[in-house]
């Protein structure tokens, strides 16, 4: 079993819907969760962070965790095409902060 | 303040040459990690360091692959008679600290092919 599961996509969603990514993780461990986005050739780079069960706003951006359900994932409002890239789920576990990352979800926002 | 800086950006090796591959953590920040990235997939945690101590190294692969952290410089990620399928993207991450919440911060990788 994978550490952190994303599905791979592609995600297609039309310019102005919400985009829902969803990220699982195996171990109940886990503390600190994290939404990198990569454009194609690039490095990643942080969205959002969340360590409480519940939501969390940012902008267009909200994270939701469920610890319970080792479920964490992002929604993106009012989609645009700049928002196209791989999305990658990151978990931290207890105090020395090595990240297991998911393998990534490609999404399209088509104009 | 510069970001997390690697190079070289570009590195072409022969098979059975070696690679290296540096990284300089943001100014402040003593944490270091390695990931590799093939084409098409996600990261891969390779190992984690802090100055001068290999904390977890449970990514790397047994042979040929090394990585430092001295206490002077920059982090060192050493591949050892290169194949193919080592051609890669090597990216680079530092954090501040220990403890929950810290994020990393990402380099733009080196982009390692192997001929």
């Amino acid at each position: 079993q994978k550490e952190v599961e994303q599905n791979s996509g592609p995600l297609s969603v039309p310019e102005g819907a919400i985009a829902s990514l969803n990220c699982t993780y195996s171990d109940r461990g886990s503390q600190s969760f994290f939404w990198y986005r990569q454009y194609s050739g690039k490095s990643p780079e942080l969205i959002m962070f969340i360590y409480s069960n519940g939501d969390k706003e940012d902008g267009r951006f909200t994270a939701q965790l469920n610890k319970a359900s080792q479920y964490v994932s992002l929604l993106i409002r009012d989609s645009q095409p700049s928002d196209s890239a791989t999305y990658l789920c990151a978990v931290g576990r207890n105090n020395f902060n090595k990240f297991y990352f998911g393998s990534g979800t490609k999404l399209n926002v088509k104009p | 303040n510069a970001g997390v800086m690697q190079n070289p950006r570009h590195l072409v090796r022969r098979r059975g040459q070696e690679a290296r591959l540096r990284c300089s953590p943001m100014k402040g920040h003593s944490h270091v990690y390695w990931y590799r990235q093939l084409p098409e997939e996600g990261l891969k945690f390779m190992v984690y360091l802090q100055k001068e101590n290999i904390i977890d190294e449970s990514g790397m692969p047994k042979e040929r692959f090394s990585a430092e952290f001295p206490k002077e410089g920059p982090s060192i990620l050493r591949i050892q008679q290169v194949v193919r399928g080592d051609s890669a993207a090597y990216f680079c991450a530092s954090s501040p600290a220990e403890g929950i919440g810290t994020e990393a911060f990402f380099g733009q990788g080196t982009r390692l092919t192997v001929v």
